[in-house]
């Protein structure tokens, strides 16, 4: 059992729905992340997130908005998704950003 | 940035030692050498992580080399749960602001009964 928890675990939308993945963590991290995968290819960094500060955007695409309420919660708000955005998104904490990730199982995303 | 080159898959009979080789030529002097798996529909699992010296902890161990150019992750026992996909990764320091993984193509490890 994963210590990210992340919810839902699978989401079906239109290209002109609004919808947010949550992911949760109780374990004191200060650090979270999100992450794309597509298909048997390896994950890729989406953002970072120290003390609740965006640190780092790898150029996402603005439909993809970043939010961190608290230390605990991580959100990622989606709108107006394209069907190339199809694919698992992971989330991922850490005590600081110096210290290995504990991965989330995901949230499988199909866009219609 | 430095990258990683690894096999694409390797096979293990069950109760066997894995070596799992991983080539990172370019490396520099503040790379740390990651490495995590992936296990079927589940997220990363980290593993270990080293800079110099061989590493060693309950899951694995690193082995190092000298001029630091390669590593290879050793699972001393495969069991049927070990198959995943191995990932070695570099960790390049992003100033102060955040911590990038970034993945390379990885190994997919198939254990035999």
């Amino acid at each position: 059992d994963t210590e990210v928890t992340q919810t839902p675990k699978h989401l079906v939308m239109g290209m002109t729905n609004k919808k947010s993945l949550k992911c949760e963590q109780h374990m004191g991290h200060r650090a979270m992340y999100w992450y794309k995968q597509k298909a048997k290819k390896p994950p890729e960094l989406m953002f970072v997130y120290s003390y609740e500060k965006l640190s780092i955007n790898e150029s996402v695409p603005s439909r993809f908005s970043p939010e961190c309420p608290n230390s605990s919660l991580l959100n990622l708000h989606l709108h107006a998704l394209q069907p190339e955005d199809s694919a698992l998104y992971l989330c991922a904490s850490s005590l600081t950003v110096h210290q290995p990730q504990h991965f989330g199982d995901g949230t499988r995303l199909s866009i219609l | 940035d430095a990258k990683t080159t690894q096999p694409n898959s390797m096979e293990s009979n069950e109760e066997e030692p894995v070596h799992l080789p991983c080539n990172h030529s370019t490396i520099s002097g503040t790379d740390y050498i990651h490495w995590y798996r992936q296990l079927p529909s589940q997220g990363p699992e980290y593993v270990i992580h080293g800079l110099t010296s061989n590493v060693n902890n309950r899951m694995a161990s690193l082995a190092i080399a000298e001029d630091r150019k390669s590593s290879t992750l050793i699972l001393h026992r495969a069991t049927l749960r070990d198959a995943a996909v191995y990932y070695c990764i570099l960790r390049i320091p992003h100033n102060n602001a955040g911590n990038m993984l970034t993945f390379g193509g990885g190994t997919r490890l198939m254990v035999k009964p």
